[in-house]
């Protein structure tokens, strides 16, 4: 059974970091691209990072292009997003999700982690 | 705003059928890029519809089905059934946004 589980979550102040990780299982881990997806309280659904298999391409949102940063550890079965520079329309539900066949569709969701940016 | 329209809701009777619409543009889902669909139950993570524009995958009920032609795209529901009511998302990816996957503004079904 594939298996994607988030954490790092949190309360944070404007202008702090964080770092999120998920940690996968019930596949190969490295033969897959991974993405960040995330939603905002009562908002849709918003693209955030994407890493290919081996992170030879690596695509951000314009809206957190610069600030978050997407990498992996194929040994172990991780992905991660570093969030620097956090604002307060950060702040929601990121989940992890793999895509099947890179630039297509997100066919396993991990239950996310709450990022709150808030003073 | 978001690049895919879609209506902000729907709804119908139990046995009814309801389609939702997603469009978008030349840059999207009219550049023949595909469409893909999620259901999303309140308080849980996103559930993989439709992939492909009309494809599903194993365990997705088969009262569950997509098409697109030219800028649009479409998912229909028939046999409506209470478990059927959550938020409803396309998504298709987008060249004029550098890398992206863009999803729709949301859809909620609701079964009256």
């Amino acid at each position: 059974e594939v298996l994607l589980l988030e954490s790092g979550g949190g309360l944070v102040k404007p202008g702090r970091s964080l770092r999120l990780s998920c940690a996968a299982s019930g596949f190969v881990f490295s033969d897959y691209t991974m993405n960040w997806v995330r939603q905002g309280p009562g908002e849709r659904l918003e693209w955030v990072a994407s890493i290919s298999s081996m992170s030879r391409y690596i695509s951000y949102a314009d809206s957190v292009r610069g600030r978050f940063s997407i990498s992996r550890d194929n040994a172990r079965n991780s992905l991660y997003l570093q969030m620097n520079s956090l604002r307060a329309e950060d702040t929601g539900t990121y989940y992890c999700a793999r895509d099947p066949l890179s630039a297509s569709w997100l066919d396993h969701w991990g239950r996310g982690t709450l990022v709150t940016v808030s003073s | 705003q978001s690049v895919l329209t879609q209506p902000p809701s729907v709804s119908g009777a139990p046995g009814q059928r309801v389609t939702i619409s997603c469009t978008g543009s030349s840059s999207n889902i009219g550049a023949g890029y595909d469409v893909h669909w999620y259901q999303q139950v309140p308080g849980t993570a996103p559930k993989l519809l439709i992939h492909s524009n009309k494809n599903r995958p194993s365990g997705v009920p088969d009262r569950f089905s997509g098409s697109k032609s030219g800028s649009s795209a479409s998912l229909a529901i028939t046999g409506l059934q209470a478990e059927d009511e959550a938020e409803y998302y396309c998504q298709s990816f987008d060249s004029s946004l550098s890398g992206s996957r863009v999803f729709g503004s949301g859809t909620q079904v609701t079964v009256l």
